[in-house]
């Protein structure tokens, strides 16, 4: 089955500095990518995903990379703000009717004021 | 807010008991996907449901089963619970199967407490 790996598991950054988090998969054959923000003791919600026929995509202060030779994706938030921080998740699905999301162990980013 | 309801939102029993979760999905929702947080397991799914059926299953054990109604509204029973079914049960929800109708919205979860 799939496997995700995501690095680092704590990022700490300053307020306005930029924040990379990063995840491979196994599976070669899986097709979409998105990503779960968490805040403690809530839901996980869905703040931007990709799927395998796109290299990039932005929403503003938040872009997502898929390199599928590599089999990695990454999250990056520029302008960090205080209210950024939060656990973050990045999930893969595999192709077909079966389209479980296996996640990656998550980041602890802390955005310093 | 998701659109996707959980009740109970806490649940507190001792081991050997047996629990119901309930999950309500999106209007229009089709797929319901149920998931556990644990500390030292993270986020693992458990069970998929499309329209009724069961689609996929995951590291879920034989005292857990799960089933979807005619409603859509899906229910997760854990049964002869031990300590370490002590996590946050998250449902998810999403249209279908594939393309831009996969995309899953969570629940608020039931954290479950085994005492």
């Amino acid at each position: 089955g799939e496997n995700v790996e995501q690095h680092p598991s704590t990022l700490s950054v300053q307020e306005g500095d930029s924040a990379v988090i990063k995840c491979t998969y196994s599976d070669s054959a899986s097709n979409y990518f998105p990503w779960y923000k968490q805040e403690l003791g809530k839901r996980p919600q869905l703040i931007i995903d990709i799927r395998s026929n796109v290299g990039e995509k932005k929403d503003q202060r938040i872009a997502v990379t898929l390199n599928k030779t590599a089999k990695h994706f990454s999250l990056h938030i520029t302008e960090t703000q205080p209210e950024d921080s939060a656990v973050y998740f990045c999930a893969a699905v595999p192709s077909g009717s079966a389209r479980q999301l296996t996640f990656g162990s998550g980041t602890q980013l802390t955005v310093l004021p | 807010d998701s659109g996707v309801t959980q009740t109970p939102k806490h649940l507190i029993t001792a081991t050997g008991q047996r629990v119901t979760l309930r999950c309500s999905p999106r209007s229009g929702d089709l797929s319901v996907y149920w998931y556990q947080q644990s500390l030292d397991q993270g986020l693992q799914f458990l069970i998929q449901y499309y329209n009724g059926e069961e689609r996929a299953k995951g590291n879920i054990l034989e005292r857990f089963s799960a089933q979807q109604f005619p409603d859509l509204h899906s229910e997760l029973n854990l049964s002869s619970l031990e300590l370490g079914d002590s996590a946050l049960y998250f449902c998810a929800s999403s249209v279908g199967l594939a393309g831009n109708t996969d995309t899953q919205y969570f629940g608020p979860g039931t954290r479950l407490t085994v005492l």
